[in-house]
């Protein structure tokens, strides 16, 4: 799996969109972008995920660049709840990568009132 | 729909000691993966199962060993227990199987955490 690479933390007010950016720029043309969050002291959450179409859940959208080497997570309306730590995966769908999941150190989103 | 259950959430063990933790999967998903989180280490990949079987397998010790039932839940084993296994230890269960998309999401827990004293 391709290493990502993400700023350590970021802030946030609340009510405006959080905008997280990973870099990937060793990914492969079969690697699928993931992100979850982890809130302290729980499991981590699924939020989204994509190959190279920009998609759009409940939760959040997700912007890959053409060169797939870079994905942007965007809350659209960040609420205090939404402070936890981010991680951007990239991950092939299946062969050595079955189950697994490589989590790097994430970034620490603060939401601020 | 249940989400994913581990059992216990907490387990405090002494050096040497062995330890079996318990997963249990949403219902109709096949694939269960395992987790050890540190403070040092961060989230660390431990084992996948799928059918009974072992597909994939991180970089840890043979005192870490699990398996899988005919109804998916599943068990780790952590034996001699060392200070350093102590951790949050997660799994995760997802779909995967005929039918299901290409790269379908896990669903974690909220975790076991051991203590080694």
């Amino acid at each position: 799996d391709a290493k990502t690479t993400q700023p350590p933390s970021m802030d946030c007010a609340e009510g405006r969109a959080a905008n997280l950016p990973c870099n990937h720029s060793t990914i492969s043309g079969n690697e699928y972008v993931y992100w979850y969050r982890q809130i302290h002291s729980q499991g981590p959450q699924y939020i989204i995920h994509g190959l190279k179409n920009n998609e759009t859940n409940e939760m959040a959208s997700l912007i890959i660049t053409e060169d797939r080497k870079s994905s942007t997570l965007i809350l659209p309306h960040a609420t205090l709840r939404d402070t936890a730590v981010y991680y951007c995966i990239a991950r092939s769908a299946g062969g050595t990568s079955y189950g697994k999941l490589t989590f790097g150190q994430g970034t620490i989103l603060t939401v601020h009132p | 729909k249940a989400g994913v259950t581990q059992t216990p959430r907490y387990l405090i063990k002494t050096r040497g000691q062995q330890v079996t933790l318990s997963c249990s999967p949403i219902s109709g998903h096949r694939s269960v993966s395992w987790y050890q989180q540190t403070p040092g280490q961060g989230l660390q990949f431990l084992f996948e199962y799928f059918s009974e079987t072992q597909r994939n397998k991180g970089n840890f010790p043979g005192r870490f060993s699990g398996r899988q039932f005919s109804n998916s839940r599943s068990e780790m084993n952590v034996s001699t227990l060392e200070l350093g296994d102590s951790a949050l230890y997660l799994c995760a269960s997802s779909k995967v199987g005929p039918g299901t998309r290409a790269g379908d999401e896990q669903f974690f827990g909220p975790g076991t955490r051991l203590t080694v004293l």
